[in-house]
């Protein structure tokens, strides 16, 4: 699975857009991105995960560069209970392989009031 | 609520004794996963069971011993631990489809947190 980079914290201002930036340049064609967050001592919760397109759901937007080498995951109106330690990962999905998320260093996300 | 459940949420034991941890999922996946997190560090997976048999061990010491008894259930069986052993144990589980749109998204329980003593 290829390596991601993420800072290692950023603020953002209650009810302002939250934009989590990931670096991703060696990623391979059959791996998609994820995003997953933990708020202290909690289980980590997926967020959204995508392959090429643009993806959105009710929690976030997922942005994926064309070249697939980068993606910002997009919180529209963050607040207080959005700050957690964010998680960018890139992973094989095939039937029949080991099925693992590895955790790298996320990027920690204080919303400030 | 993710639809896994763990117990207990906080576990104190001694070295000698002998404990199990439980997790349960109500999400009818049929892969479920044992993850371990220690203080300051990420996540590092140590088990996964794929349809009830054990597809990947990650080098896990013997103190550990997992059981899936069927999709739904995964145990976690403590013997002898370590203080070092100390840590958030997180339970994941996720549906493996071998047709249609591959996901794969794993869903975690809320941990037990072990304290060995």
């Amino acid at each position: 699975d290829a390596k991601t980079t993420q800072p290692p914290s950023m603020d953002c201002a209650e009810g302002r857009a939250a934009n989590l930036p990931c670096n991703h340049s060696t990623i391979s064609g059959n791996e998609y991105v994820y995003w997953y967050r933990q708020i202290h001592s909690q289980g980590p919760q997926y967020i959204i995960h995508g392959l090429k397109n643009n993806e959105t759901n009710e929690m976030a937007s997922l942005i994926i560069t064309e070249d697939r080498k980068s993606s910002t995951l997009i919180l529209p109106h963050a607040t207080l209970r959005d700050t957690a330690e964010y998680y960018c990962i890139v992973r094989v999905i095939a039937y029949n392989q080991g099925g693992k998320l590895i955790f790298g260093q996320g990027t920690e996300l204080s919303v400030k009031p | 609520e993710t639809g896994v459940t763990q117990t207990p949420r906080h576990l104190v034991m001694g070295m000698t004794n002998k404990k199990s941890l439980k997790c349960e999922q109500h999400l009818g996946h049929n892969a479920m996963y044992w993850y371990k997190q220690s203080a300051k560090k990420p996540l590092e997976l140590m088990f996964v069971y794929n349809f009830k048999e054990q597809t990947e061990n990650n080098s896990v010491p013997s103190r550990f011993s997992p059981e899936c008894p069927n999709s739904s259930h995964l145990f976690l069986h403590l013997h002898t631990l370590q203080p070092e052993d100390s840590a958030l144990y997180l339970c994941a589980s996720s549906h493996r489809s071998s047709g249609g749109r591959l996901t794969d998204t794993q869903y975690f329980g809320p941990g037990t947190r072990l304290t060995v003593l």
